[in-house]
């Protein structure tokens, strides 16, 4: 079975300064990993997702993120953050195969970006 | 860009009603999802659907529950006899995959319905 950890429940941020989400993840088979954000009363956007080849993904809104396979992680990072970034982060596993790619989530970082 | 749809965005249903959830996936799409997120808790899976039927359903998803894609474009949730615990947000997803079982494809997902219990 896959799990996911965002040990962050929230993280507050001044605007303009670099920030990180944590997401740990833990499966006995391969996984692909996806960070997906949540604006308030929207559904769920997808950021930026890591397949395979270069360990640093780049995706919208200026956010990246890195997979590190020893560590099992996948941090999500931003170098400056705008306050229209306020919102709930949700990191995700799926299996490489299997009878169907659902999603594990994690249970979400609130970032909330402070003026 | 295409999206998908849910409709309505707000339910309100007594208890031991039945409710439908709709959704509209990416016209090309061929797997369909349903998850939830009860208030304050993370997304939860509930089930896949492909080629007109169930690939997986979560131990969430028991005989009060089930889905439907009627007419090629809609997929549906049905709940038949609604518990309070029931009151979530459902999104439903869609994606690509050409190829059965093979997990890169990106779930795109709707805005949700709100289902409200009373």
């Amino acid at each position: 079975a896959q799990s996911v950890t965002q040990l962050d429940s929230q993280v507050p941020v001044f605007e303009e300064a670099p920030v990180e989400l944590r997401c740990n993840y833990s499966s006995s088979v391969s996984v692909y990993l996806f960070w997906y954000v949540q604006y308030p009363n929207q559904g769920l956007q997808l950021l930026l997702k890591y397949l395979s080849g270069s360990t640093l993904v780049k995706g919208i809104n200026g956010f990246e993120a890195e997979f590190n396979k020893s560590q099992t992680s996948f941090h999500l990072r931003k170098p400056s953050v705008h306050i229209s970034d306020t919102a709930e982060y949700f990191c995700a596993v799926t299996r490489h195969w299997g009878a169907t790619n659902k999603l594990i989530f994690g249970t979400g970082t609130l970032l909330a970006v402070q003026p | 860009e295409p999206e998908v749809t849910q409709t309505p965005s707000h339910q309100v249903t007594q208890m031991g009603q039945e409710v439908i959830l709709r959704c509209v996936p990416i016209s090309n799409h061929l797997y369909f999802y349903w998850y939830r997120q009860i208030l304050g808790q993370k997304v939860e899976f509930l089930v896949s659907f492909y080629n007109n039927e169930i690939s997986e359903k979560s131990e969430i998803f028991d005989d009060q529950f089930s889905v439907e894609r009627p007419d090629g474009s809609n997929f549906t949730l049905k709940i038949r006899s609604t518990k309070l615990e029931d009151s979530a947000m459902y999104f439903c997803a869609s994606s690509e995959g050409a190829f059965q079982g093979r997990g890169d494809q990106p779930q795109h997902f709707g805005d949700g319905t709100r289902l409200s219990i009373l």
